[in-house]
This record gives structure tokens, sequence and C-alpha cells, in this order.
């Protein structure tokens, strides 16, 4: 199985920062990445595809980045509905698997 | 607009089966372009693909489960099913079922929608 890892486990930012979310595979995936986003209660929300394909209906202060092993998910200016709970996945081969989240919270 | 939903029961007793239906809505099960999939997530935990299945029957599961995972489609109501046998209190989760894309020509897939999910507590 790919391992996935995120960093960091969580975080703490302020309205209007930049935001960055790293995710490591224990193997190349290519750009077979996808991050996902859910609030407490909820679904996980598709927000990023194939590494850098933002999803249709999703801000563009969302991006994503990175091949290989190393992965980012980048969010430029902050705004308080970006709480949650952030996951990347691979689908570059199966059994699929998730990295372990990133809770993003809001000063 | 595509929307799942998943039922069943939400209450399993140890060793017993797990059963849960996706009910599908917007789209046919029976596309091609598509395949059907479920995932859990534990309380307080990350998320555990289960696996898929195609229009055609035809699944793929992950090892972890293989030996007591049964998914199963039903294209004339349009839901598909999911069944867990000899389950334990590790399998307490919330169970999500959600539409896999793939994108055929250069092979990218990912999940999306997902339905609500639904809480299933395996206890005696």
């Amino acid at each position: 199985d790919i391992l996935m890892t995120q960093s960091p486990p969580s975080l703490s930012a302020s309205v209007g920062d930049r935001v960055t979310i790293t995710c490591r595979t224990s193997q190349s995936i290519s750009s077979y990445l996808n991050w996902y986003q859910q609030k407490p209660g909820k679904a996980p929300k598709l927000l990023i595809y194939a590494e850098s394909t933002l999803q249709s209906g999703v801000p563009s202060r969302f991006s994503g980045s990175g091949s290989g092993t190393d992965f980012t998910l980048t969010i430029t200016s902050l705004q308080p509905e970006d709480f949650g709970t952030y996951y990347c996945q691979q689908s570059y081969n199966t059994p699929y698997t998730f990295g372990q989240g990133t809770k993003l919270e809001i000063k | 607009q595509l929307q799942l939903r998943e039922s069943g029961s939400g209450l399993v007793k140890p060793s017993q089966t797990l059963s849960l239906t996706c009910a599908v809505s917007g789209v046919s099960v029976s596309s091609g372009a598509y395949s059907w999939s479920w995932i859990r997530q534990p309380p307080g935990k990350g998320l555990e693909w289960i696996g898929y299945i195609y229009q055609s029957g035809s699944t793929n599961y992950n090892p972890s489960l293989r030996s007591r995972v049964t998914i199963s489609v039903d294209r004339s109501t349009n839901q598909f099913s999911l069944k867990l046998n000899s389950v334990t209190a590790a399998d307490t989760a919330v169970y999500y079922c959600a539409r896999r894309i793939d994108m055929a020509t250069i092979g990218y897939k990912w999940f999306d929608p997902w339905g609500q999910g639904i809480l299933v507590t395996v206890s005696s």
C-alpha cells in the first residue's frame, strides 16, 4: 500500500493568511493526487484532482502543486469558511489510500 | 443534480453482517463512465477505501477487507450495496458511498460526489 503522510497534523491561521498543507507519498505517484475538504459531521468534498485541477465551483484561492512524491495544497487569503480537515488521496493504484488529515482552524 | 444517499441498519451485532445501500439519483449506475465506491471513516479517524464496482459488475476491493466484503449493483433500482460480514467493533464507522470518476484517456481517478454518510455501530 502507498503510505500518505500529511503535515502538519493541525494548524491555526488567521483570515487573509496564506496556508500550505503538504502530502508526501511512500512511492512516486506521478500526478495521481486528489485533495478533499471535510467539515465536522459532513462528507468530504472534492477540491482538487489530478494534483492541480480545481473542481468546478471551488474558489480559486485553492491550488494544488507537486508531482512524484511531494505535493502541496495552498490556500491564499484564508476565509472563515475554510475551516475543516483536509485530506490528500492517491489514485495511482489500489488500494486507494488517504493521508491522515490536516485540521485547519481559523484564529 | 447527482445525489447519493446511504441507508441501512445503524446497529449491527458482532459477528453479523453489515448491509448498506446507496441510492443514486441524477445519473444511471449503468453509465459506463463511472464506478461506484464505498469508503469508511471510524469516529475521529481518517478515511479508508473499501472498494468499487463497475456497472458490469466487476469489482475491486481493498485487500484488507476483501475476504469479508461484497459490493453489488442493482440497475433496476439505480442502487448499489455493501455487505461486510463477520463484523467486529473495529468496523464501527461512518460509511460513505461515492462516485468514482475515471478519466480513461489519462487515467486520473477521483471520488465525487459523496453521500452524506451513515454511522454504523457494531455492538451487542
